[in-house]
């Protein structure tokens, strides 16, 4: 079974400049995260989708992220302008619907602003 | 509410001893739970999980947890630790009618020559 895919692996930008992470989770897997985790900390949820539809986002900074998952599959989230603080690794997640939740991550989108 | 709390955000231990991260959730009914492994600038790597089968669960690495309804516990332990064990663990929840998962803040663990 291939993995949950994220990239760009690294990124580099300035702040107020703009960047766009994807994911590609699991085949079938309906539920898909994404995860901020600053240097230190736990991750932090920021979006919930189920299919192609929000169900959390109430952590989402709706100011200067959002985030799409077009045809329940693949998802972008996009951060304009990004801010110094905004610095952190990214993480997808994707589950299966069930009792038995499997939570798979890739291996996450480390931005850096400078 | 829903929440995840480890209770030590730093365990020290000498390798060659027993490795004890302590983990409870909080919830009217029982969650599925998991423990994530994170090494230093890696992903994070599942160890093990629990879903309402054996309360006694087996992960990779020699890793094992325990479910305790009685004390809304699942800790997670090794009987002798390896300077490999080194990284941040974290405590996940995952609550099906929520369809969300709750992460604790983490332990760093250290292992001591």
């Amino acid at each position: 079974e291939a993995g949950v895919a994220q990239s760009p692996r690294y990124k580099i930008i300035e702040k107020r400049q703009s960047v766009a992470f994807w994911c590609n989770p699991i085949s079938g897997h309906a539920t898909l995260y994404w995860y901020q985790q600053i240097l230190g900390q736990g991750p932090k949820l920021l979006i919930q989708f189920q299919n192609n539809g929000v169900v959390d986002d109430s952590q989402l900074p709706k100011d200067r992220f959002s985030a799409e998952r077009l045809k329940g599959v693949d998802s972008t989230l996009k951060i304009q302008p990004a801010k110094l603080e905004d610095s952190a690794v990214y993480l997808c997640a994707s589950s299966s619907s069930g009792t038995d939740y499997g939570y798979t991550f890739g291996s996450g989108t480390r931005l850096t602003v400078v | 509410a829903q929440s995840v709390t480890q209770l030590d955000s730093h365990v020290s231990v000498s390798e060659g001893t027993p490795v004890l991260l302590r983990c409870n959730y909080s919830s009217s009914y029982s969650p599925s739970l998991f423990w994530y492994v994170q090494h230093p600038n890696k992903g994070l790597q599942l160890l093990l999980k629990y879903t309402s089968a054996a309360t006694l669960v087996k992960g990779i690495n020699g890793f094992e947890a325990e479910f305790k309804k009685s004390e809304t516990s699942f800790h997670l332990t090794k009987p002798s630790a390896h300077m490999s064990d080194a990284a941040e663990y974290f405590c996940v929840g995952g609550y099906s009618s929520a369809s969300k998962i709750i992460f604790g803040s983490g332990t760093r663990l250290s292992i001591r020559p």
